[in-house]
């Protein structure tokens, strides 16, 4: 069976301070993929990136970098200097071919960025 | 941009009543799905559909119906609503790995 577990479920920081969100995933399949996606207060799932499980290359984009590592199954998401904008849910996902690529999401990290 | 448009932001409807949640994407994708999202319970599966007329149950079916008859459009119906079913209904779509959600809507159940 899949599963995503976000182990933290509030994350507190002050503008500026990196912060790291993580998540463990559990598979049977070789073929899957992870995903994280932001929800700010609007309440709309934004996508942010998507990784399939033959691609360990970490990825950085902007202040945002994603470090994906199969040997301990996690795909944990850093924001660098982050900013009150930065505030939201965050959500790991996966999905695998088992489960016909229907998505399963862990419980979400709340992130707030004190000014 | 692939919009995912769903009718309500916010609804107010009481118990026993039937209600219709509304789900409209642009990009002519097959998949659509409906998810409901819970504090400390992440987003979980309702019922999903991967073309015109199908449907398939999710995680957490039960007090749920749901009804595509064109490929764009997905509705999710509460048979009769309850208190245990307010909260907030995401619908997304997909031509692939990977959603597009809706703003959502807020359900609220009295």
């Amino acid at each position: 069976a899949q599963k995503v577990t976000q182990a933290q479920t509030e994350i507190s920081v002050v503008e500026k301070e990196d912060v790291t969100l993580d998540c463990v995933y559990e598979t049977r399949d070789t073929t899957y993929y992870l995903f994280w996606y932001k929800q700010p207060p609007s309440g709309e799932l934004v996508f942010l990136i998507r990784r399939n499980s033959f691609d360990e290359q970490n990825e950085i984009s902007g202040r945002y970098s994603w470090n994906f590592q199969k040997s301990t199954s996690s795909f944990n998401f850093t924001i660098t200097a982050s900013q009150v904008v930065d505030s939201a849910v965050y959500f790991c996902a996966l999905s695998d071919a088992s489960n016909d690529y229907k998505l399963s999401f862990g419980a979400g990290t709340t992130v707030t960025v004190r000014a | 941009d692939v919009k995912v448009t769903q009718s309500s932001r916010y609804l107010v409807k009481r118990t026993g009543e039937k209600v219709f949640l509304e789900c409209v994407q642009d990009m002519d994708h097959e998949n659509m799905f409906w998810y409901r999202q819970d504090p400390g319970l992440g987003l979980r599966l309702i019922y999903f559909s991967y073309d015109v007329k199908m449907k398939e149950k999710g995680d957490i079916p039960e007090g749920y119906s749901v009804s595509r008859e064109k490929k764009e459009r997905f509705s999710l119906i509460l048979e009769s609503a309850s208190t245990n079913q307010t909260s907030m209904y995401l619908c997304a779509s997909s031509g692939g790995p990977g959603y597009t959600f809706g703003s959502g809507t807020r359900l609220t159940v009295v």
